[in-house]
């Protein structure tokens, strides 16, 4: 099974201030999925990102706001630019992996934006 | 519509008892469904895959019924540690990959002692 390092686990930052995720994977993947959890909400896609091309982007999130990095085959990185508290929410990457081809996430990152 | 939906719970049980999860996808074109499980403050991890033809494993079994769009989970022999939020996914992607993963909003279970 894939070993997802994310980090921060958490973080509490002043709106208009920009946050970066990291996701360190512990074997090469080609596609990186992006997630948000809002309290009590479902897991909304965010984008998909691939090494050496764009990541897409789901209706409703921008590169601008979201901009991301797969610099390589076991790492990216999620950027939540000019915060506001409506961008308080768990942010989670995850990868396929396995002969069954099973999702695995990272631990999430908690954000509180005040 | 949502994709995928699920009666949010709370389901309050005690330990021993058996409990059932329904979910509702509205893609006919879903093609590949799962059980995942998140613990509070956890991220998702897969509990179960969903067939066709149904599955066990051990205490908890998934049933798929493509005709109604309609898929669920039984837990038999409810235990302490079965508290959780059990998330129902689908995906639409026919190859080798899961491709877009759509989340229900989970439905949570507490097991009381």
């Amino acid at each position: 099974s894939a070993v997802i390092s994310q980090k921060p686990s958490r973080d509490i930052c002043q709106r208009g201030t920009s946050l970066t995720i990291q996701c360190q994977v512990d074997s090469q993947v080609t596609m990186m999925f992006w997630y948000r959890q809002q309290p009590g909400q479902s897991l909304t896609l965010i984008a998909t990102a691939n090494q050496g091309s764009e990541a897409t982007y789901e209706s409703g999130f921008v590169i601008d706001k979201f901009p991301i990095s797969r610099p390589n085959l076991t790492f990216s990185t999620l950027t939540v630019s000019n915060m506001s508290p409506e961008d308080s929410s768990i942010y989670l990457c995850s990868v396929e992996q396995g002969k069954n081809t099973e999702a695995f996430f990272g631990q999430g990152t908690r954000l509180t934006v005040v | 519509r949502k994709e995928v939906e699920q009666d949010p719970g709370p389901f309050n049980v005690p330990e021993g008892a058996t409990v059932a999860f329904n979910c509702t996808y509205s893609n006919s074109a879903s093609q590949s469904f799962f059980w995942y499980r998140q613990d509070c403050r956890k991220e998702p991890k897969l509990l179960m895959s969903v067939y066709s033809s149904g599955n066990e494993d051990g205490r908890f079994t998934a049933q798929l019924n493509r005709a109604s769009q309609y898929i669920s989970l039984l837990i038999r022999d409810s235990k302490l540690s079965d508290s959780a939020t059990y998330l129902c996914v689908v995906t639409h992607d026919r190859g080798s990959t899961l491709g877009r993963l759509y989340f229900g909003r989970g439905t949570q279970l507490t097991v009381w002692p």
